[in-house]
């Protein structure tokens, strides 16, 4: 089945030490983005591209970076995570010219 | 900036009864999508809606976009406990940079008690 898959789903980093998610898609999606979700709260979305254009959001703090390498892969790196950085991160796919979006199981992030 | 509101934030009920989420705007939306997601997962998506005063039925779940699509409710029947999670209205718009980005609704956390 064609899917939207993240890596890990539990991640455990320490105060300030950098930390990378992944996220990999089967569905050939051209747009993939990246959400920060907290407690039961809806998704805020970080950044997106559109093939290998990157759009960041105004409000997205220069903390969080990404990198497409291809069209399959997408990761998001926390340089240095600060305790609200603790969060569901959530990577979503959308076809060209489809609204709907199709989210990965998402990787839960604990700060220590 | 668009908004959508979605009401009622939390909802508690017994197995088998009726209820219904709605989410408004005073926005146009191209689309609205409804996504339900349990803890500790992904939102998955349960329908999209485009064309206004369009409805959708998936099994006992009934999702309805208002005529001036602005605004959308979902509706369960007879609500069981496998109907538990945090339900989220999503609208997008077409044309520009913002295509398909995603306006989400506050989501409303439902628990159905057996």
């Amino acid at each position: 089945d064609a899917m939207v898959i993240q890596n890990p789903r539990y991640q455990v980093t320490q105060f300030g030490k950098p930390v990378t998610l992944s996220c990999s898609q089967t569905l050939n999606h051209n747009v993939m983005y990246w959400y920060q979700q907290k407690s039961s709260q809806a998704p805020k979305l970080l950044f997106h591209y559109y093939d290998k254009d990157f759009n960041n959001e105004a409000d997205t703090p220069d903390n969080f970076q990404s990198r497409r390498p291809n069209t399959s892969f997408c990761f998001l790196d926390i340089r240095s995570p600060g305790l609200g950085d603790a969060a569901m991160y959530l990577c979503a796919t959308r076809g060209t010219g489809a609204y709907e979006q199709y989210f990965g199981p998402g990787t839960r992030l604990t700060v220590t | 900036t668009q908004l959508l509101e979605q009401s009622p934030q939390f909802l508690s009920i017994q197995e088998g009864e009726n209820l219904t989420v709605y989410c408004n705007s005073s926005s146009v939306f191209s689309s609205l999508q409804w996504y339900r997601q349990e803890p500790g997962e992904g939102p998955v998506l349960l329908v999209t809606v485009v064309t206004g005063g369009e409805v959708k039925k998936l099994k006992r779940l009934t999702f309805q976009f208002g005529d001036a699509r602005k605004d959308s409710s979902l509706h369960i029947t007879a609500a069981q406990p496998g109907d538990t999670g945090l339900y989220l209205c999503a609208g997008a718009n077409a044309g520009g940079t913002s295509y398909g980005k995603l306006t989400f609704g506050q989501g409303t956390i439902l628990t159905v008690h057996p």
